[in-house]
């Protein structure tokens, strides 16, 4: 079982919808909770971090932690065909300074 | 000013070459790693370095071997390249804020 499980996709929404995207993890150590977002030939970008249980928000995006079910979620509201790229969630461990990333969601805003 | 930068952005070589790759950073960051992005876009970590100094090394075969010569510069040399070592190959930096990542080095053998 991988550390950090992420639905593959791809995941395909009209323009304006909410995306929806979770991981789960396995490791009650992990401390941070982080989602990338990374366009084709890219490297991975930072958009949010958190590291409690509960919402996060910034701008249109919304980070969501639940430490007791292990499971992490993003959501993208007024979606727009910019936001089209994979989006990995990632968790870290300071012990080991360590950073799993989960096997990233490929997401298609349509216009 | 490019933060985490690579070269090259693109390798093509045979079977049985060694090559090397090049990583710097100019954010100042401690911490330096090596990652590897295989086709099926799966992130795994290989390698870790603080200033310097090996932190981890993932199960990564011994064909690949880091080199930091500053805290600034993390390198990745591969010796006997092998067709299952094509992948996207990406550098990071960390501090408390975060990672940055480099544009990645697409890495083709044939």
């Amino acid at each position: 079982q991988k550390e950090v499980e992420q639905d593959p996709g791809p995941l395909s929404v009209p323009e304006g919808a909410i995306v929806s995207l979770n991981c789960t993890y396995s490791n009650s150590a992990f401390q941070y909770f982080m989602w990338y977002r990374q366009y084709s030939r890219k490297g991975p970008e930072l958009l949010m971090y958190t590291y409690s249980s509960g919402n996060k928000e910034d701008g249109r995006f919304t980070a969501q932690v639940d430490k007791s079910s292990k499971y992490i979620s993003l959501f993208i509201r007024d979606s727009q065909p910019s936001d089209s790229a994979t989006y990995l969630c990632a968790i870290f461990k300071a012990a080991g300074n360590k950073l799993t990333f989960g096997g990233g969601t490929r997401v298609l805003v349509k216009p | 000013d490019t933060a985490v930068s690579q070269t090259p952005k693109y390798l093509v070589t045979q079977m049985g070459n060694d090559k090397s790759i090049k990583c710097e950073q100019n954010l100042g960051h401690d911490t330096m790693y090596w990652y590897k992005q295989d086709s099926k876009k799966f992130l795994k970590i290989m390698f870790s370095y603080n200033n310097k100094e090996l932190i981890i090394n993932e199960t990564v075969p011994n064909r690949f071997s880091p080199k930091s010569p500053d805290k600034a510069h993390l390198n990745l040399h591969i010796n006997s390249l092998e067709l299952g070592d094509s992948a996207v190959y990406f550098c990071a930096s960390s501090q408390e804020d975060g990672y940055t990542f480099g544009s990645g080095t697409r890495l083709t053998v044939v």
